[in-house]
């Protein structure tokens, strides 16, 4: 099975910060990487599919990069709507497995 | 409107069965590979099982393989997850998603439900 570690688990930013959150495949995914965002007690969203390619109706302050084994996701001008977890998950190969998630908190 | 709605939670005692339902309505539910994604309160996200939009393939996570089988009903616009032989720690929220495509690996989940709870327990 491929294992996801994302880094860092929790951080804190303030409104208008650059924040980058990483994920780190055990093996090759090309770029079958996918982000999420989820607040609480709300479902997961898609922000970013295939590593870079942003979700329709997603804001663009979100971009992804990456492929292989490292992988980035980065929020330019956090807004406050953005306060929330982020999970990575690849879509190479099943399980179809996530990260353990990042929280980002306000500072 | 485009929506997934699961049902079929509950409680049920360690070793019983539950069948959970996700109706899908507002897209062409056939166009899509589904998955089952479960969360424990607190927790992270755990993918449970998924199948293409013709039932071609079927996976599950280890931690499921052999007591849960995933099926869908494309004239109903429905997913089921049949849980067999539950456990304690099979308790979680359990979310139906959509892919974005009709096949995996690949696609991502582009829609989710609201997600149904199981609680496990004596």
């Amino acid at each position: 099975d491929i294992q996801m570690t994302q880094s860092p688990s929790s951080l804190s930013a303030s409104v208008g910060d650059r924040v980058t959150i990483t994920c780190r495949a055990s093996q090759s995914i090309s770029t079958y990487l996918n982000w999420y965002q989820q607040k609480p007690g709300k479902a997961p969203k898609l922000l970013i599919y295939a590593a870079f390619s942003l979700q329709s109706g997603v804001p663009s302050r979100f971009s992804g990069s990456g492929s292989g084994t490292d992988f980035t996701l980065t929020i330019t001008g956090l807004q406050p709507e953005d306060f929330a977890t982020y999970y990575c998950q690849q879509s190479y190969s099943p399980p179809l497995t996530f990260g353990g998630g990042t929280k980002v908190e306000i500072k | 409107e485009v929506e997934l709605v699961e049902s079929g939670g509950g409680l049920v005692q360690p070793g019983r069965s539950l069948r959970l339902s996700c109706a899908a309505s507002g897209f062409t539910f056939d166009d899509h590979a589904m998955h089952w994604v479960r969360q424990v309160p607190g927790k992270g996200l755990e993918w449970v099982s998924g199948i293409t939009w013709n039932s071609g393939s079927k996976d599950y996570a280890d931690s499921v393989e052999g007591r849960f089988s995933i099926s869908r009903d494309n004239a109903k616009n429905s997913l089921y997850l049949q849980m067999d032989g539950l456990r304690p720690e099979d308790m979680a929220l359990y979310y139906c998603a959509r892919g974005r495509t009709g096949y995996y690996p690949g696609g991502a989940f582009d829609m989710w439900g609201l997600g149904t709870m199981v609680t496990v327990s004596s």
